[in-house]
């Protein structure tokens, strides 16, 4: 049974820095790994998915991995901006299931 | 493509009372899930169904939820008798790819007093 963690449950940064989320899954033969963003009182928004043949994806200041390997994704955020502010969950499948972490909930302070 | 449409958005019921939420897919999608979200327990798979069939309910928590889906452009999860441990916001998300390229509705907040 796949099983993800998300590290840390919390971030608070400033402005303008650069942010590294970790997701870590349990089980190697994950197939696909998506993250997404959550604001609060909202549904999820997809922000990267990284299919099986892939090692990374990248959309805007977003960069996400993936290790198979190491049992890791991490999701990259440049240059953070307060509009930033959410809640970031990422999800693995090695199956017909979608596992969610349970996401860092990100504060960019202007 | 107006993406994943759930109605209603918010549901507020007595204990007891039956509740249909309602699930529009984005077109193409040949696969439908029905997530549950709470504060304890996170994002939970309930059911999910593959060209309208239901594949793996395996996370229906009780016998008072049903998931239907008789047509490709249309789902319903159903709580009867509804119970103030139901309470949750569920969504309803859909695919054309099993285990990503997921696309969630804006989901249905439930409260049952």
């Amino acid at each position: 049974k796949q099983e993800v963690t998300q590290i840390p449950a919390a971030l608070s940064v400033p402005e303008g820095e650069n942010l590294v989320l970790n997701c870590s899954f349990t089980d190697s033969a994950i197939y696909n790994l998506q993250w997404f963003r959550q604001d609060p009182g909202k549904g999820l928004t997809s922000l990267l998915l990284i299919q099986s043949s892939q090692r990374e994806q990248t959309s805007g200041r977003l960069n996400a991995s993936l290790d198979k390997s190491s049992g890791r994704s991490t999701l990259y955020i440049a240059a953070s901006q307060p509009g930033d502010s959410a809640t970031y969950l990422c999800a693995g499948s090695s199956g017909s299931r979608l596992t969610f972490g349970e996401g860092t909930q990100l504060t960019v302070n202007p | 493509d107006a993406g994943v449409i759930q109605s209603p958005r918010h549901e507020v019921t007595e204990m007891g009372q039956e509740v249909t939420l309602r699930c529009k897919p984005i077109s193409g999608h040949d696969y439908l899930f029905w997530y549950r979200q709470t504060m304890m327990r996170g994002l939970e798979l309930l059911i999910y169904f593959n060209n309208n069939v239901p594949i793996d309910d395996s996370g229906m928590p009780e016998d008072r939820f049903s998931a239907k889906m008789p047509n490709a452009s249309f789902s319903t999860l159903k709580i009867q008798p509804s119970e103030p441990r139901d309470s949750a916001v569920y969504f309803c998300a859909s695919s054309s790819l099993l285990g990503g390229g997921y696309t969630f509705g804006s989901g249905t907040r439930l409260t049952v007093v």
